[in-house]
C-alpha cells in the first residue's frame, strides 16, 4: 500500500510570496490533517478534513493559509502571503476515517526569506 | 487545554543500554496517548498507543510505554537501544472534537535521541 505522498518536498521563498503544498492521501482514507512543525516543536495541527468538508481549522491563520480538498482525495495547503515565521515543516497525514490511526507524509520544508 | 510535556529535549545513551523517555500530559478526560518517532527527512510513525485497558502497551521495534494515570505520565521504555533508534520522538495526546467528531492529536516538543556506539 502507498504511503502519503506531498510535493514538493523541499521550498524556499520570499517573504510575501505565495507558495502551495499537495498532499494525496493513502487510498480510501476519508480524513485528511495538514500539520505545522516549526523547529524544536511538535507538529500543530492546522486544518482536518473529513472527505471534502472541513472538520476543524480552529488553528488555520485564515487571513495567509487556506486548504481545500475539493474532491475529497487530494488537498492542497497555500500560503498567500508568507511571512518569515512560516518558516516550518508542513506535514499531510491520512486516517481511514475519524479517531483512525494517521499516517504520516514526509512533510514539506519550506523556508522564508 | 491539554498539553504535553515532554522535560528532556536531548537525551544520548550507549548502545545496548536501556532507555526512558518521559511524557507527561494534561487533560480532564480519559486520554488516548500516542508515541511517534521521526527520522530525519521523514514523517512520522506511530510506535505505539494507549486507548484503554493494560496500561503496559508493547509497540513496534521493541518499545513499550506504561500509563500511569496518578502521575499524568506516559513513558516510553525501551530495555537495550540500537543504533538506529537515533531519532526524535514525540508524545502525543488524542483530543476529541465535539462539534465535528473524530479527535485530533496535541503533540510535545519532541526528545531527540542520540546514541552512542
Amino acid at each position: 500500500e502507498a504511503g502519503v505522498a506531498q510535493s514538493p518536498r523541499y521550498k524556499i521563498i520570499e517573504k510575501r510570496q505565495s507558495v502551495a503544498f499537495w498532499c494525496n492521501p493513502i487510498s480510501g482514507h476519508a480524513t485528511l490533517y495538514w500539520y505545522q512543525q516549526i523547529l524544536g516543536q511538535g507538529p500543530k495541527l492546522l486544518i482536518q478534513f473529513q472527505n471534502n468538508g472541513v472538520v476543524d481549522d480552529s488553528q488555520l491563520p485564515k487571513d495567509r493559509f487556506s486548504a481545500e480538498r475539493l474532491k475529497g482525495v487530494d488537498s492542497t495547503l497555500k500560503i498567500q502571503p508568507a511571512k518569515l515565521e512560516d518558516s516550518a515543516v508542513y506535514l499531510c497525514a491520512s486516517s481511514r476515517d475519524r479517531g483512525d490511526e494517521q499516517f504520516f507524509g514526509p512533510g514539506t520544508r519550506l523556508t522564508v526569506l | 487545554a491539554q498539553s504535553v510535556t515532554q522535560p528532556d529535549i536531548h537525551i544520548t545513551v550507549s548502545e545496548g543500554a536501556s532507555l526512558e523517555l518521559r511524557c507527561n500530559y494534561s487533560y480532564g478526560a480519559t486520554p488516548y496517548l500516542f508515541w511517534y518517532v521521526q527520522s530525519p527527512g521523514q514523517g512520522l510513525q506511530l510506535l505505539l498507543k494507549y486507548f484503554s485497558g493494560d496500561t503496559l502497551v508493547q509497540g513496534i521495534k521493541g518499545f513499550e510505554a506504561e500509563f500511569k494515570r496518578s502521575q499524568s505520565s506516559f513513558n516510553l521504555r525501551k530495555p537495550s537501544v540500537h543504533w538506529s533508534d537515533a531519532a526524535e520522538y514525540f508524545c502525543a495526546v488524542a483530543v476529541l472534537i465535539l462539534t465535528g467528531g473524530g479527535n485530533k492529536l496535541t503533540f510535545g516538543t519532541g526528545t531527540q535521541l542520540k546514541v552512542e556506539l
